[in-house]
């Protein structure tokens, strides 16, 4: 059974610094992996979506990037800035499947 | 492109009442909608699969006739609680798979919070 990971489960930081949130699943066999953003009471929003035969994308200030060998997806956000306070998600398409297994999430706050 | 639209986006209703929660895709055509739930702080559980013309298929553990769930067209699915009980208090969300392109992306919709007294 996959299990999707993500540490650490909040993060508080000034405004203007890089930071990166992790995300780890247990099993290579995926389709694809998606970031998302969920602002409090709101859907989901799509930040980038990584194929399996990928190793990154970028959109704008965020990067994203995966190793399926090692089980692991980073998301790099550059310059950071308080309308990034979001939760982050990260999710996976499994293989042969259409079901999209999601971590808990990382709550991210940035300090003006 | 690819916007998926929920309504309601909040519901309050009584205990022992049926509530219907609709997704719609607007701008693309959709063989498969899905239906999520999320309870305060934690992450997004799927509870249904749903193909359009064809019966849902349900994760363990989700009452199929308790959440009864329509796919009568491309572009809109159902979801009915029904005899609501406040555990079923929670945070609604459904995505869409477009009919085409490869990437199996799935859009996601607003949400639908509903509140059981």
């Amino acid at each position: 059974k996959q299990e999707v990971t993500q540490i650490p489960a909040a993060l508080s930081v000034p405004e203007g610094e890089n930071l990166v949130l992790n995300c780890s699943f247990t099993d290579s066999a995926i389709y694809n992996l998606q970031w998302f953003r969920q602002d409090p009471g709101k859907g989901l929003t799509s930040l980038l979506l990584i194929q399996s035969s990928q190793r990154e994308q970028t959109s704008g200030r965020l990067n994203a990037s995966l190793d399926k060998s090692s089980g692991r997806s980073t998301l790099y956000i550059a310059a950071s800035q308080p309308g990034d306070s979001a939760t982050y998600l990260c999710a996976l398409l499994i293989q042969g499947a259409q079901k999209l297994v999601f971590g808990q999430g990382t709550r991210l706050t940035i300090n003006p | 492109g690819a916007v998926v639209s929920q309504h309601p986006s909040w519901v309050i209703c009584k205990s022992g009442t049926s509530v219907k929660i609709e997704c719609r895709s607007l701008d693309f055509q959709a063989t498969t909608m899905f239906w999520y739930r999320q309870f305060p702080k934690q992450s997004l559980m799927l509870m249904a699969t749903s193909n359009e013309g064809s019966k849902a298929t349900y994760e363990q553990g989700v009452e199929k006739d308790k959440f009864l769930i329509n796919h009568a067209s491309l572009t809109l699915s159902t979801l009915t609680v029904t005899s609501a009980h406040p555990e079923d208090s929670s945070f609604y969300i459904c995505s869409a798979s477009p009919l085409s392109g490869s990437a199996n992306e799935q859009f996601f919709g607003p949400g639908t919070r509903l509140t059981v007294l």
